[in-house]
């Protein structure tokens, strides 16, 4: 089974205009919640995290909402700036148990000029 | 700081073939984590090392693959026989411990 899901394969907005992705999760015994950036070719790039016990973390454009109730986790981005075309995968850690990140399945994010 | 470092960046080979990826993580971490990436998913652990002890490898394929951590810092994935179903991107990430993990631009490998 997924824990981790990212509905949306693919997101498209203007340059300037706030992106918004999204991620929910089934397991409540995640710690944290992490997002990763993937140009093609390259490796996943640590964009950004938020611990469990926290419903918001903010760093530059990038911000990451957590809403534990709805097992829900969203990544805005404010502005849209072309060089943000990439893959965006949501990723969760268990701070018992496997102790390594479960990862969804990833949203492709276009920045239009 | 130097990155992860992974080679070969592209394998191609035949299918029964032997073949092996390599990982240089990032000096000082002493967590390293194989993960296989295939087309249009997200990354899924393989085997993860603790210094130079797998301390998870209950999603290594035990039949097919191998891996090692000699002196618990390079770390090699082997795969014997390879298989069609075994083309995919390899990534290989360090952490110094707890949930940032830092990923290498991965091994892509096409199995014919």
């Amino acid at each position: 089974d997924q824990q981790v899901k990212q509905n949306s394969p693919s997101l498209s907005v203007q340059e300037g205009r706030i992106s918004i992705l999204n991620c929910d999760y089934t397991n409540s015994m995640f710690d944290y919640f992490l997002w990763y950036k993937k140009y093609p070719a390259e490796g996943p790039t640590f964009l950004i995290s938020i611990s469990s016990i926290k419903d918001k973390n903010e760093d530059g454009r990038f911000t990451v909402f957590l809403n534990k109730s709805a097992k829900h986790l969203s990544l805005h981005i404010v502005p849209s700036q072309p060089g943000d075309s990439a893959v965006y995968f949501c990723a969760a850690w268990g701070n018992t148990g496997r102790r390594a990140l479960t990862f969804g399945s990833g949203t492709r994010l276009q920045v239009q000029p | 700081e130097a990155g992860v470092v992974q080679s070969p960046r592209y394998k191609i080979i035949e299918k029964k073939q032997p073949v092996a990826f390599w990982c240089n993580p990032i000096s000082g971490h002493n967590t390293l984590y194989w993960y296989l990436q295939n087309l249009g998913q997200g990354p899924e652990l393989l085997i993860r090392y603790e210094n130079e002890e797998a301390v998870d490898d209950s999603q290594l394929p035990k039949d097919r693959f191998s891996a090692e951590r000699l002196k618990g810092v390079d770390s090699t994935l082997k795969i014997q026989p390879a298989e069609l179903g075994d083309s995919a991107v390899y990534l290989c990430a360090s952490s110094p411990g707890g949930e940032t993990q830092y990923f290498g631009p991965g091994t892509r490998l096409l199995v014919l």
